[in-house]
């Protein structure tokens, strides 16, 4: 089983600051997702990475994935109130159609 | 525009009664699936369709079970319902594993 340790679990934060959050695994995933869920909501798609050492930027939001494919970042520049969420990660094995999820980072923005 | 929804959307129900939660994509994906989400645990993969016929289990299966009869539907079906078995489920669907997965805005089931 291919396991994702996401971190920090929680983030509390006010309006303004910078954050990072980390995807970790020991395995090698052929391509990378970034979630944002919302409270009663299912979960949207923000990002997909597939090569290593990629990054991508979406506004405000900078994702990177590791060179050796096993590892993830998201980085959110002067964080807002509208932030505030639940950021999962899942990565995705080669020849398969399923994904493994982390266990997602709450994160908090306070005006 | 095409949709995944899921239904009901709340659903309260005693220990040992059948469940069945439905599941309904209009994208017309081959790969459907259905996670349950508790407190500090994330999406846990409950079982997985890759088409028409076609279903596998994930990693907490046990209790479970789904069917595929058609390319749109994958209901999932809780035999015996157990307190264990509280929870939300979410079902998704995706073109393949690089390609956003689509989820429905889940079910919040109850077991007393």
């Amino acid at each position: 089983t291919q396991l994702l340790e996401q971190s920090p679990q929680f983030l509390s934060i006010q309006e303004g600051e910078n954050l990072t959050v980390y995807c970790n695994s020991s395995s090698v995933f052929s391509s990378l997702q970034w979630y944002r869920q919302e409270p009663g909501e299912g979960p949207v798609l923000l990002v997909t990475v597939v090569t290593g050492g990629e990054v991508k930027k979406l506004k405000r939001l900078t994702f990177q994935f590791g060179d050796a494919r096993k590892d993830s970042s998201l980085h959110i520049t002067a964080a807002q109130p509208g932030d505030t969420g639940l950021y999962l990660c899942a990565g995705g094995a080669t020849n398969a159609g399923k994904s493994t999820f982390g266990d997602g980072t709450t994160l908090t923005v306070k005006p | 525009d095409a949709e995944i929804t899921q239904s009901p959307r709340h659903k309260i129900t005693e220990t040992g009664r059948q469940v069945t939660l439905a599941c309904h994509q209009t994208w017309n994906h081959n790969n459907m699936f259905w996670y349950r989400q508790d407190l500090g645990h994330g999406l846990r993969l409950i079982h997985y369709s890759y088409g028409v016929h076609d279903t596998n289990k994930g990693e907490v299966s046990d209790g479970y079970s789904v069917s595929r009869s058609n390319t749109e539907d994958l209901p999932l079906t809780l035999e015996s319902a157990a307190s264990s078995q509280t929870s939300v489920y979410f079902c998704a669907s995706r073109t393949d594993m690089n390609t956003e997965a689509f989820f429905g805005q889940g079910t919040r089931l109850t077991v007393v």
